[in-house]
């Protein structure tokens, strides 16, 4: 598709569960990006990764929550043991340094944690 | 520490009014500044940027120029629209000259426009 797409668009889980949600960049994009938008924190900055380099984690707010990009295209968030305040909706970006490095952000994934 | 720091909303206005909305940041070096703009029931959008102090950066009539001696990005337009509802979002990212790395992202301010 012609911009980034992520899946799913809702989700609701059960305190406790683990999830993914899954985030494909444009194609062609070396950089991706996680955020996180909620009520409380508003625009959240999590992870991001550039190229082959180790990504940037400090975003992170506990170690129930890890990401991998595979083959430097999709990028899978995984929370680990919900918890209610994980509720949120999470926004997933790319862009290419060839294009200035502007970001293009997903539709985003409303996960509600009950 | 780096921050975004944008004038509380909400903000509401009558069609063909002046919009100001302030931005200002903390930071270290010299970094880029945007202006995201998300409308009802869609995804963040880039509205203009400015990657260099004294830079000006415009959109849909929207312009904000980056204020070195300030540390500010203001948001203005002369004459705002319904269609300009939505909510705005500072932001800036680490490295000045580029669009590149991390956003730090202000709270974000609702604009409702009435007719």
């Amino acid at each position: 598709g012609a911009g980034v797409s992520q899946s799913p668009s809702n989700k609701v889980t059960e305190k406790g569960k683990d999830v993914e949600l899954r985030c494909d960049p444009i194609s062609g994009h070396t950089a991706l990006y996680w955020y996180r938008q909620s009520l409380g924190q508003g625009l959240e900055f999590l992870i991001y990764f550039q190229g082959n380099s180790a990504p940037d984690k400090s975003g992170l707010p506990s170690d129930r929550f890890s990401a991998e990009r595979t083959g430097g295209s999709v990028s899978t968030l995984t929370i680990q043991r919900t918890q209610q305040e994980d509720s949120a909706v999470y926004l997933c970006a790319s862009s290419s340094l060839a294009g200035g490095g502007e970001q293009f952000f997903g539709p985003g994934t409303r996960l509600t944690v009950l | 520490g780096n921050s975004v720091t944008q004038m509380e909303g909400p903000v509401t206005l009558s069609e063909e009014a002046f919009l100001t909305i302030n931005c200002t940041y903390t930071a270290t070096g010299y970094p880029s500044l945007f202006w995201y703009v998300q409308y009802p029931g869609e995804g963040l959008q880039l509205l203009l940027k400015a990657t260099k102090a004294d830079d000006k950066g415009s959109n849909k009539g929207f312009e904000a120029t980056y204020r070195k001696e300030t540390t500010s990005f203001h948001l203005e337009k002369g004459s705002v629209q319904v269609s300009d509802s939505a909510v705005y979002f500072c932001a800036r990212t680490n490295a000045g000259g580029t669009s590149y790395g991390k956003l730090t992202f202000g709270q974000g301010t609702i604009l409702t426009v009435h007719p």
